[in-house]
């Protein structure tokens, strides 16, 4: 079955550019999406098709994909970007929804 | 404005079966490119992908559950109903509805999770 990687785990400085990264084979080929889930919240659509923004997120989200691996880059980090972070493609040979395991990002 | 929001028991007993609504507003499932989908969240765990249900009653199940989950819908009354047969304590979760959307002509690949429910958080335990 298709899998998705990230590190479990990411660091930044406030007003800093934090880079989440998720890997999956020839994921490049695939669309991307981003998910933002703070404590106790559901998950938030961040970014779409790799690198859309929906309406209502800042601009300092943005999204790439090629080759292997996705990232989400944040520019200027806040505080309040503080969350986990999902990736989610669609396995085309199950058709299969698959997220990644997570990352959590720490601003301090 | 796009609201989804789940409601079910809150326990069931190993071997039960689990029944979930998703009750939606501001979306009709009769729309060409609309899907709803459910995603589980065990305590402190990953996202999992469950199950979706299009427009045109076209179903997907997650491959590793889905010998145990039914997907349905009630168009007129925009709901979708989750079945899960054999409960037990592993699925233990927060179990979301959300919208997966897509478009005239496109490809499941091509769909995105953009509006999710608020969560229903069931255990499982005798």
């Amino acid at each position: 079955s298709y899998e998705l990687t990230q590190p479990p785990s990411v660091s930044v400085s406030p007003g800093h550019t934090a880079s989440v990264t998720c890997s999956g084979e020839k994921l490049g080929d695939k669309y991307c999406s981003w998910f933002q889930q703070k404590a106790g919240q559901s998950p938030i659509l961040v970014i779409y098709h790799n690198n859309k923004r929906p309406s209502g997120i800042p601009e300092r989200f943005s999204g790439s994909n090629s080759g292997n691996t996705a990232t989400l880059t944040i520019s200027g980090t806040q505080a309040m970007d503080e969350a986990d972070y999902y990736c989610q493609t669609w396995d085309s040979s199950t058709a299969s929804v698959v997220f990644g395991g997570g990352t959590k990002l720490t601003v301090l | 404005q796009i609201t989804l929001k789940e409601s079910g028991p809150t326990l069931v007993k190993p071997t039960q079966a689990l029944t979930l609504t998703c009750t939606f507003s501001g979306f009709s499932l009769s729309t060409v490119g609309v899907g709803v989908g459910w995603v589980r969240q065990p305590p402190g765990k990953a996202l999992e992908w469950l199950a979706l249900i299009y427009w045109d009653d076209d179903k997907r199940y997650s491959p590793s559950l889905k010998n145990r989950l039914t997907i349905t819908k009630d168009t007129p009354k925009n709901q979708v109903i989750l079945s899960l047969i054999n409960m037990e304590p592993l699925d233990t979760a927060t179990y979301y509805c959300a919208r997966h959307l897509g478009g005239f002509g496109q490809s499941l690949a091509n769909y995105y999770f953009d509006y999710w429910g608020q969560g229903t958080l069931l255990t499982v335990s005798s």
